[in-house]
């Protein structure tokens, strides 16, 4: 079964950083593509980032680029989002999810019950 | 980026009606498309993907239709565990995108 367990959340002032980790089981980790997703309070799902299977390849959100960085350490069966100069607007549950396919295919067919992220001072 | 919009975005209808739950791409995605429906308090669950593909285990009376900008959910007979937030989600480009949602009800 898979399993996804995300950690590292909690409250956090304007500017300042926080990272995520995300402990996976239940699959062969390093044959998939990973992501995360946030759902802020009451409102939408938005995907934020993905990294492919081997850490090649990467991709951002416009809202998070060039403040969040993601990574894994596919030795551990580990996804980690390092999260700096973080914003009121970045409270959210923050969800590791896993990739549909061998590879990469872009939709998730496994989630992490989240964690939560609140920015404030 | 690929703009996805849901209408409507709630619903109420009667145990048993059909309903369905149309999204809308800004430009033509092909059938990259995936839908979630997210119960109250719980996390997003994989239904359909590659526009009309039933994920394993969703039941029937679910199935999704469209390609290239038009999309639509189907449920053909709202049963009371169908409450919840349905979403679309791109996956033809970068930045994925999901569609606003659209909630459920029962009458």
């Amino acid at each position: 079964e898979v399993q996804l367990v995300e950690s590292g959340g909690g409250l956090v002032q304007p500017g300042r950083s926080l990272r995520l980790s995300c402990a996976a089981s239940g699959f062969t980790f390093d044959d998939y593509a990973m992501h995360w997703v946030r759902q802020a309070p009451g409102k939408g799902l938005e995907w934020i980032s993905s990294i492919s299977w081997k850490s090649g390849s990467t991709g951002y959100a416009d809202s998070v680029k060039g403040r969040f960085t993601i990574s894994r350490d596919n030795a551990k069966n580990s996804l980690y989002l390092q999260m700096n100069s973080l914003r009121t607007e970045d409270t959210a549950l923050y969800y590791c999810a896993k990739d549909v396919s061998f590879g990469s295919a872009w939709y998730f067919d496994s989630w992490g019950q989240g964690t939560l992220v609140t920015v404030s001072s | 980026d690929i703009q996805m919009t849901q209408s409507p975005s709630s619903l109420s209808a009667s145990v048993g009606d059909r309903v369905t739950i149309t999204c809308r791409a800004s430009q033509g995605i092909s059938n990259y498309l995936a839908w979630y429906q997210q119960k109250p308090g719980k996390i997003p669950k994989l239904l359909i993907y590659a526009a009309s593909t039933l994920q394993s285990g969703v039941p029937s009376r679910f199935s999704g239709g469209g390609s290239g900008t038009d999309f639509t959910l189907t449920i053909s007979s709202l049963q009371p565990e169908d409450v919840a937030t349905y979403y679309c989600q791109q996956y033809d480009s970068a930045p994925l995108t999901f569609g606003g949602g659209t909630k459920v009800e029962i009458k």
